[in-house]
């Protein structure tokens, strides 16, 4: 099975920063890297899928990148509305395993 | 526009079974496929199941599998998620989600508002 890890687990973070979350795969997933953003109390929603396909109304702030084993996500500049926990996720396997989560909060 | 609503949620107790639903509406149901995904408290997303859009082909994950069997009514736009042989561990928010394609690039573009699911004597 695949395994994903993110880091950092967590990040404080100020407005108008740059952030990036890394997310590395146990092997190989091509370019099947999604990430998604959850707010407390929240259904998690997709941000970017195919390592860089940014979804319909998502801010051009948010940026993927990465190949094969090693993906990021970028922040270019942190809004108050981007604290948030966020999650890789790959899509090469049948079982669609999850990163660990990153969560930035405020600092 | 696309609503998943869950519901079965509620506290059981080791060992026993629930049956969660999930009624799809505001688009095809029989055309995508559909996953169930899970997050226990305080903790990340777990991927729990997903099922074809005709319901051929089903795959689980490890913690799961043999207790946990997901299936579909594509005439009443509704998935399910049978547990049985419940455990502390499954004790999480339960997420119906959907997939354009299901398969390698996939992505879970929508998702329900959750169903609680404790486990507990």
């Amino acid at each position: 099975d695949i395994q994903m890890t993110q880091s950092p687990s967590s990040l404080s973070a100020s407005v108008g920063d740059r952030v990036t979350i890394t997310c590395r795969a146990s092997q190989s997933i091509s370019a099947y890297l999604n990430w998604y953003q959850q707010k407390p109390g929240k259904a998690p929603k997709l941000l970017i899928s195919a390592v860089s396909n940014l979804q319909s109304g998502v801010p051009s702030r948010f940026s993927g990148s990465g190949s094969g084993t090693d993906f990021s996500l970028t922040i270019s500049s942190l809004q108050p509305e981007d604290f948030a926990t966020y999650y890789c996720q790959e899509s090469y396997s049948t079982l669609f395993t999850f990163g660990p989560g990153t969560k930035v909060d405020i600092k | 526009q696309v609503q998943l609503v869950e519901s079965g949620g509620g506290v059981v107790q080791p060992g026993r079974s629930l049956r969660l639903s999930c009624t799809a509406s505001g688009f095809i149901f029989s055309s995508y496929a559909m996953h169930w995904v899970r997050q226990a408290p305080g903790k990340g997303l777990e991927w729990v199941a997903v099922i074809w859009s005709d319901g051929s082909k089903k795959y689980y994950a490890d913690s799961v599998k043999g207790r946990f069997t997901i299936s579909r009514d594509n005439s009443n736009n509704t998935l399910f998620l049978q547990t049985n042989s419940l455990r502390a561990e499954d004790t999480a928010v339960y997420y119906c989600a959907r997939d354009p394609y299901f398969g390698s690039g996939s992505y879970i573009d929508s998702w329900g508002q959750g169903t609680l699911v404790t486990v507990s004597s």
